[in-house]
């Protein structure tokens, strides 16, 4: 069946370094691809999502690119700020959406 | 933007007794609401998927009789976890939808459930 799989974390870095959080799917057929965030205390909010293969998303600084060819989804950042700190969760939709298990960032300033 | 609320944020409660959480869609009319559930480290798995005055769909391994969900009205859906045992100890998030596509999901913060 369909699956998302990401990196484990937490994930600490330092205040403007790069980030990366590693997405790959499994799926047949041509989902959609999502990242959501999740602030302390806060719902799952959508922060970007790409539909078809070499799209890009973006919003808020981050971008993630659909590769198709490498089944994966990864989420980026030139330049993370504290208040990045967050869970991330990496999804896909068929008919519902498909989760990865969330990768805790800590942002130190 | 849609804001959703759970009450309540965190329940504990003794094994055997029921637990009742709320979902509210705050500043629209939900269609469709979701019932999530997530341990810990994992991702999160649906349980239902209601729809405004009808029953709820139930994902498979849920027990339907166990997790009561009520979709009465197009802001308010109600999970209520029957004679609670430790393992339904989790976090459970529920979010809500617009119209009928599942990327149009706007979450609850959810609330962890602790059962003694």
């Amino acid at each position: 069946g369909n699956s998302v799989t990401q990196m484990e974390g937490p994930v600490t870095l330092s205040e403007e370094a790069f980030l990366t959080i590693n997405c790959t799917y499994t799926a047949t057929g041509y989902p959609s691809l999502f990242w959501y965030v999740q602030y302390p205390g806060e719902g799952l909010q959508l922060l970007l999502k790409a539909t078809k293969a070499d799209d890009k998303g973006s919003n808020k600084g981050f971008e993630a690119t659909y590769r198709k060819e490498t089944t994966s989804f990864h989420l980026e950042k030139g330049s993370v700020q504290v208040s990045d700190s967050a869970v991330y969760f990496c999804a896909l939709r068929d008919y519902q959406l498909i989760w990865g298990a969330g990768t805790k960032l800590i942002i130190k300033p | 933007g849609a804001v959703v609320s759970q009450h309540p944020s965190w329940v504990i409660c003794k094994s055997g007794t029921s637990v009742k959480i709320e979902c509210r869609s705050l500043d629209f009319q939900a269609t469709t609401m979701f019932w999530y559930r997530q341990f810990p480290k994992q991702s999160l798995m649906l349980m239902a998927t209601s729809n405004e005055g009808s029953k709820a769909t139930y994902e498979q391994g849920v027990e339907k009789d166990k997790f009561l969900i009520n979709h009465a009205s197009l802001t308010l859906s109600t999970l209520t976890v029957t004679s609670a045992h430790p393992e339904d100890s989790s976090f459970y998030i529920c979010s809500a939808s617009l119209g009928l596509r599942t990327d149009t999901q706007y979450f609850g913060p959810g609330t962890r459930l602790t059962v003694l």
